[in-house]
C-alpha cells in the first residue's frame, strides 16, 4: 500500500493562476481531507469529504474548490492564487469518518505564491 | 465551532526530563483527542490518542490525560530522548461533526 499521496511536492504559482493539488490514497478509506500548515498556526482544515460525491467546507475553505467523484481521489484547487495561499498542503484520510479515527497525511505539498 | 488552544508553542527541556503539553477546547460535544507528532520535513503522525469516555491513557513514555470538566487535556512524555524533539499538535474531534481541529503546536527539544 502506498497510503496517502501527494502531487506535486513543491510547486511555484503567480498571483492569480490557477492549480490543482492531487491527492489519492489506497487504502478505501471514505473520509479524506485537506489541511494547510502555516508557521505558528498549527494545521487548519480547508475541505473535507465523508465519501464520494459529499463534500463540506472546514475552517478556511475560501479560495479552494474540491471535488470527490471516486473514494480514492480528492483534488484541490486554487482558483485564482493568492500570496496569503503559500503553505504547506497535507492531504489526510481515515477510515472511521465521523467516529473518532487516526488520520493518514501525505507527504505534504510545499506551495508559494508570488 | 471548535477552537482548541495549545501551551506551550515551544519547549526545551534536558534528556531524561518529563515534558508536559496543555491543550484546551472550546466545544464541549468533542469526545475524541488525539496527539500527532510531527518531524522535520515530514508527515503527522498519530502517537496517541484518548476519547472522552477514559481519564487517562499511557503507552510506554507518553500518556494523555483529560478533564471533560474544564475541557482540557494534557500530553506526558517521562524519560525524554533526543529522538523525541518535534513538533507535537493535539487535536479534537466532534464524532459526527467530522472535523479534527488541530492546535497550534509546541516544538520540543530535548538536549541531550
Amino acid at each position: 500500500n502506498a497510503g496517502v499521496t501527494q502531487t506535486p511536492k513543491f510547486q511555484v504559482l503567480k498571483t492569480g493562476q490557477s492549480m490543482t493539488l492531487q491527492c489519492a490514497q489506497d487504502m478505501n478509506h471514505e473520509y479524506m481531507s485537506w489541511y494547510r500548515q502555516d508557521p505558528g498556526m498549527g494545521l487548519r482544515l480547508i475541505h473535507y469529504s465523508v465519501g464520494a460525491g459529499i463534500t463540506d467546507q472546514g475552517e478556511v475553505p475560501n479560495g479552494y474548490n474540491v471535488s470527490r467523484s471516486t473514494t480514492e481521489d480528492f483534488p484541490l484547487r486554487l482558483l485564482s492564487a493568492a500570496p496569503s495561499q503559500t503553505s504547506v498542503y497535507f492531504c489526510a484520510s481515515s477510515w472511521n469518518a465521523g467516529a473518532g479515527g487516526e488520520l493518514f497525511f501525505g507527504e505534504g505539498s510545499r506551495l508559494t505564491v508570488l | 465551532g471548535e477552537n482548541v488552544e495549545q501551551h506551550p508553542s515551544t519547549l526545551s527541556v534536558q534528556e531524561g526530563d518529563s515534558a508536559v503539553i496543555k491543550c484546551t477546547y472550546s466545544d464541549s460535544a468533542s469526545n475524541y483527542f488525539p496527539w500527532y507528532k510531527q518531524e522535520l520535513g515530514k508527515r503527522p503522525q498519530l502517537i496517541i490518542d484518548i476519547r472522552s469516555n477514559v481519564g487517562e491513557k499511557k503507552d510506554q513514555r507518553i500518556a494523555v490525560t483529560l478533564n471533560k470538566t474544564a475541557k482540557h487535556f494534557s500530553l506526558h512524555i517521562t524519560e525524554t530522548q533526543p529522538e523525541d524533539s518535534a513538533v507535537y499538535f493535539c487535536a479534537a474531534e466532534n464524532t459526527g461533526g467530522f472535523k479534527t481541529i488541530f492546535g497550534a503546536g509546541t516544538r520540543l527539544f530535548v538536549k541531550a
